[in-house]
């Protein structure tokens, strides 16, 4: 079963403009880690931001932010002032400790930075 | 901040031939470390999870006789595709993380061509 849903394929978005990328999971568990990365087209992995379930404040780290609503059991990534160099594909992941602690992670969603 | 080494970073050989991959985690200590495949535009799936000193775990569909993982070391994992045909061709990445609640760090990919 899917555990991690990221209903955008592609996104566009004008230079210097916000954007978020949507990201929905399910667990059963209490205790959980959410996080987001970037992958651009040369392939490495770059994490971005991390969210703990019992976080009660959003994270923040520079022009990313999540905004965590639990409830809704949703991890939506927010980028800033958006940059050229923010064309990549972007994927949020969890981490369930029940499970052997593994992080799986969402289909992605390409995002294309315009001039 | 952490770093995690993968080598080689492309593979081209023939069908037949059996290929190491290995990971190394360059200044923390990696208790455990995560073998993934992605295919083009599609996401990462994880193939297993190695705890050093034991034996990976193996997510289901992943034949272990075919991909052999060793963690021998706090610091090193080895993939091994034994016996690699064209449909094994895609990009291999590692991942490792200390303990605690790190985020875990990901290697720069493996691309593997099998003629």
């Amino acid at each position: 079963a899917q555990k991690i849903t990221q209903t955008q394929p592609g996104m566009f978005v004008q230079e210097k403009e916000a954007v978020t990328l949507d990201c929905t999971y399910d667990t059963s568990d209490q205790s959980y880690g959410l996080f987001w990365y970037k992958q651009p087209s040369s392939g490495e992995m770059i994490f971005l931001i991390y969210q703990g379930s019992y976080d009660e404040q959003n994270a923040t780290e520079g022009r990313y932010s999540l905004n965590f609503q639990k409830a809704r059991k949703s991890a939506n990534l927010v980028i800033s002032a958006s940059q050229l160099g923010d064309s990549a594909m972007y994927f949020c992941a969890m981490r369930e400790p029940t499970s052997y602690d593994k992080v799986i992670f969402g289909p992605g969603t390409s995002l294309s930075v315009i001039p | 901040g952490a770093v995690v080494s993968q080598h080689p970073s492309r593979v081209i050989c023939k069908s037949g031939t059996s290929v190491k991959i290995e990971c190394r985690s360059l200044d923390f200590q990696a208790t455990t470390m995560f073998w993934y495949r992605q295919f083009p535009k599609q996401s990462l799936m994880l193939m297993a999870t190695s705890n050093e000193g034991s034996k990976a775990t193996y997510e289901q569909g992943v034949e272990k006789d075919k991909f052999l993982i060793n963690h021998a070391s706090l610091t090193l994992s080895t993939l091994t595709v034994t016996s690699a045909h064209p449909e094994d061709s895609s990009f291999y990445i590692c991942s490792a993380r200390g303990r605690g609640l790190q985020p875990q760090h990901f290697g720069d990919g493996t691309r593997l061509s099998i003629l």
